[in-house]
């Protein structure tokens, strides 16, 4: 049974430039969370999703940043027109619904290192 | 406010003995969950441990306990027979129900294993 998995885990961008940062849950997983860590930082949550629902995105910067689960395909986080402080690693977290095995816990793929130069 | 603190920036500890990670948090939900997570220098965050809200006895995995003590808010990570690869980042966090279930993160404290 394949983790969470996040592609791609190294992506480099140009100022302005756009970055799409992909992630497919474990199967069986229909919540989908985008997290931030800055440099030297903790995560800070971002948003999240279930399929085709945007459900939180209190953690969304309000300009630029964009984020889907389609019905089918991975989660999509789009970042538009980046910008030196949009560097850090994004990491992706899935967890199956309320009331199912292992809820409790949010199981986190390895991360898009995201550098913009 | 910071809804997780960790008051432990780093902290050093000889190989084979124990070691706690201080935890505490701040939340008004009744009902939430207590994890504790582990990054290697290589950037993947581990899932060690969960504890929730609800739950009578203090959660344990292998070596890692989780102190709980909930009317002191705070959710201490054990150690036990500490082991060099146990040299990481740990992070506290937590996620409380009327939330949506996103976790929120402590600072992370940095662990050093000496030989």
């Amino acid at each position: 049974n394949a983790g969470v998995m996040q592609n791609p885990r190294h992506l480099v961008r140009r100022r302005g430039q756009e970055a799409r940062l992909r992630c497919s849950p474990m199967k069986g997983h229909s919540h989908v969370y985008w997290y931030r860590q800055l440099p030297e930082e903790g995560l800070k949550f971002m948003v999240y999703l279930q399929k085709e629902n945007i459900i939180d995105e209190s953690g969304m910067p309000k300009e630029r940043f964009s984020a889907e689960f389609p019905k089918e395909g991975p989660s999509i986080l789009r970042i538009q027109q980046v910008v030196r402080g949009d560097s850090a690693a994004y990491f992706c977290a899935s967890s199956p619904g309320w009331g199912q095995v292992n809820y409790n816990e949010q199981f986190f793929g390895p991360g898009t290192r995201l550098t913009v130069l | 406010a910071q809804k997780i603190t960790q008051t432990q920036p780093g902290m050093f500890v000889q190989e084979k003995e124990a070691v706690t990670l201080d935890c505490t948090y701040d939340t008004s939900d009744p009902s939430y969950g207590l994890f504790w997570y582990k990054q290697p220098s290589s950037g993947e965050m581990i899932f060690l441990i969960y504890q929730g809200s609800y739950d009578q006895q203090n959660a344990t995995e292998g070596r890692y306990s989780l102190n709980f003590q909930k009317a002191r808010k705070s959710a201490n990570l054990v150690i036990s027979a500490s082991q060099l690869g146990d040299s990481a980042m740990y992070f506290c966090a937590m996620r409380e129900e009327t939330s949506y279930d996103k976790v929120i993160f402590g600072p992370g404290t940095s662990l050093s294993v000496i030989p």
